[in-house]
Formats: structure tokens, sequence, C-alpha cells
């Protein structure tokens, strides 16, 4: 099956800077590969996704690279705001195998 | 963006006992999904069901769980004996027939097995 991996475990930024969480994965059919952002004790919610024949996706301070030669993909976040602190999962599609999680915490 | 729901919120059973857990989707949809989260942990795919039997099964949904659709409407998740390690969120998902790939999630489910 599909093995996702997620870098780092743990991200600490100043408010204002930019975050960055990377993921790779095995499978090279996967095909599909969303964000999720987790805040505490809710649920997991789509932020951003993108689809194999693209490269990259902006939505305002939010971006998705993905490298479908090297089987890695990147979530940036850019101007950082306290809100932004949750855990973020990675994912790769066929069928939906999360990453273990990245929970930043943004320091105002 | 889909609505779905879970009930109940919170679970709390006895070892051995059977749940159900129970995912009401708002619209129509296509796919349905079951995943797990262990308090800490990341989230576990466990089962897609769609046109009313099961499409994939991780190696977690063991013969102690089972899902169906009973009435076409609600999708639920039944653990027959429970064990403590089935403690976890449990959370639904559902894939809308227009957006390809787009899982929705519900609130979840926290079962708590003492």
């Amino acid at each position: 099956g599909e093995n996702v991996e997620q870098h780092p475990s743990t991200l600490s930024v100043q408010e204002g800077d930019s975050a960055v969480i990377k993921c790779t994965y095995s499978d090279s059919a996967s095909n599909y590969f969303p964000w999720y952002k987790q805040e505490l004790g809710k649920r997991p919610q789509l932020i951003i996704d993108i689809r194999s024949n693209v490269g990259e996706k902006k939505d305002q301070r939010i971006a998705v690279t993905l490298n479908k030669t090297a089987k890695h993909f990147s979530l940036h976040i850019t101007e950082t705001q306290p809100e932004d602190s949750a855990v973020y999962f990675c994912a790769a599609v066929n069928q939906f195998y999360f990453g273990t999680g990245t929970s930043l915490t943004v320091i105002p | 963006e889909p609505e779905v729901t879970q009930t109940p919120s919170h679970q709390v059973t006895q070892m051995g006992q059977e749940v159900i857990l129970r995912c009401v989707p708002i619209s129509n949809h296509l796919y349905f999904y079951w995943y797990r989260q262990i308090l800490g942990q990341k989230v576990e795919f466990l089962v897609s069901f769609y046109n009313n039997e099961i499409s994939e099964k991780s190696e977690i949904f063991d013969d102690q769980f089972s899902v169906e659709r009973p009435d076409g409407s609600n999708f639920t998740l039944k653990i027959r004996s429970t064990k403590l390690e089935d403690s976890a969120m449990y959370f639904c998902a559902i894939q809308n027939r227009a957006s390809y790939n787009e899982q929705f999630f519900g609130p979840g489910t926290r079962l708590t097995v003492l």
C-alpha cells in the first residue's frame, strides 16, 4: 500500500513568518493530494488540494507544490497568524493514506 | 461544503459490548468512508463504501467491524465486541458526486471503551 511520510512532526514559527510542511509518498498511482487542518478537538477540514497534473496551487496565504517525479508535495503558509496553529495532515490518494501530522504553533 | 452529522458525539461502553456509530449525510453522496483517530495519532483509514457495498478496507477493519446503510440514508459502523484499543475518535467522511476525490469529514464520535 501507500506510505506517506510527513515532516516535521512539530513546527514553531513567529507570527508573520512562513511555514513549510513536506510530505513524501510511495505509490506512483496516487493522483490527488489534499491537505487537512485539524484544530484541537475538531474534525479535519480540507484546506487545499492538488491533483497530479498540476505543479502548484495557491489560495491566498496557502499554497501547495507537487513534484510527481520525486514523489513529494509541500504545504506553504505565508504571513502566519495565531489562528493557523493546528495539526496539519497531508494525504495521498488513490485510497486515503494520511501522513502522521504536523503540529504547527504560531507564536504571537 | 457538503454537510454530514454523526451520532452520538460521545459513546462510553464496556469492553466486550457492541457499539453502533452513525453517520448521516445531508444530501446524496456517492462514497462513504470511516476513519479512526487514536488520541494524538494520525487519522487511519478503515473502510470505504460505494453502491451499498464495501469497496476497500484496511487491515484494521477486521471481523469485529461491519458497515451498512440500512435505510438508504444513515451509514453505520458497528463494532461487535469492543476492546480497550478501540477507544478513539471515529470520523465518517463523504464524497460529493460533484467533487471528485474531495472528502468532507463529519464531526466525529468519541468512543471510550472501559
